[in-house]
């Protein structure tokens, strides 16, 4: 019964070729997030969307798209992935509330650039 | 601008000792606190929150955190650590932030438990 999906888990991709990540959630929560996660690093919030308002952090990457056609799905989409951008990337979602919010996340799809 | 500071990037316990670790964050104003555990091979996990109230907060597995506003600090403790708990925690903080609310993830602890 999981949650929040990612598919694939592992990604593998050459350089400059578009590649696109995909995340689901059984939760109905209004809210998605996608983070990119480098070794030993914290996790860095790339955008979410709160329904369908999108939100895009002010260092992320213009390479870096993404897509929430309704509320379950959430895609990115790397235009022209850069070796820099091999990482774990999460989906995590969360339903807001007036005391704070609470985020699931997914297993991560790992994303090798050759 | 909000920021999370773990202090402690490695640490190594042998089974049955307690476990202390180090979190202090920064942020001017209301904030809501977590801690995320990541078993190997994993994803993240809530371990515990603390959104008001009680500034002791009890999590699963035997984890319990303080929040010390003073300090700006929100320790994650455990009396006794088990094998099981080899994993890396993150402590994240979520405040307001251009009208959303924001989670920071601070840099994460990989705990070792030898048995």
């Amino acid at each position: 019964d999981a949650m929040v999906i990612q598919n694939p888990r592992y990604q593998v991709t050459q350089f400059g070729k578009p590649v696109t990540l995909s995340c689901s959630q059984t939760l109905n929560h209004n809210v998605m997030y996608w983070y990119q996660q480098k070794s030993s690093q914290a996790p860095k919030l790339l955008f979410h969307y709160y329904d369908k308002d999108f939100n895009n952090e002010a260092d992320t990457p213009d390479n870096f798209q993404s897509r929430r056609p309704n509320t379950s799905f959430c895609f990115l989409d790397i235009r022209s992935p850069g070796l820099g951008d091999a990482a774990m990337y999460l989906c995590a979602t969360s339903r807001v509330t007036s005391v704070g919010e609470t985020q699931y996340f997914g297993p991560g799809t790992r994303l090798l650039v050759l | 601008a909000q920021s999370v500071s773990q202090h402690n990037h490695h640490v190594i316990l042998s089974e049955a000792a307690s476990l202390e670790l180090g979190c202090n964050y920064s942020y001017g104003g209301t904030v809501n606190l977590f801690w995320y555990v990541q078993y190997p091979g994993q994803h993240l996990q809530l371990l515990l929150k603390y959104f008001s109230g009680d500034p002791l907060v009890k999590g699963i597995k035997g984890f319990e955190a303080e929040f010390i506003k003073s300090k700006f600090s929100f320790n994650l403790r455990k009396p006794s650590v088990q094998w099981s708990d080899t994993a890396e925690y993150f402590c994240a903080i979520e405040g307001r932030s251009g009208g959303y609310q924001k989670v920071t993830f601070g840099i994460g602890t990989k705990l070792q438990v030898i048995p």
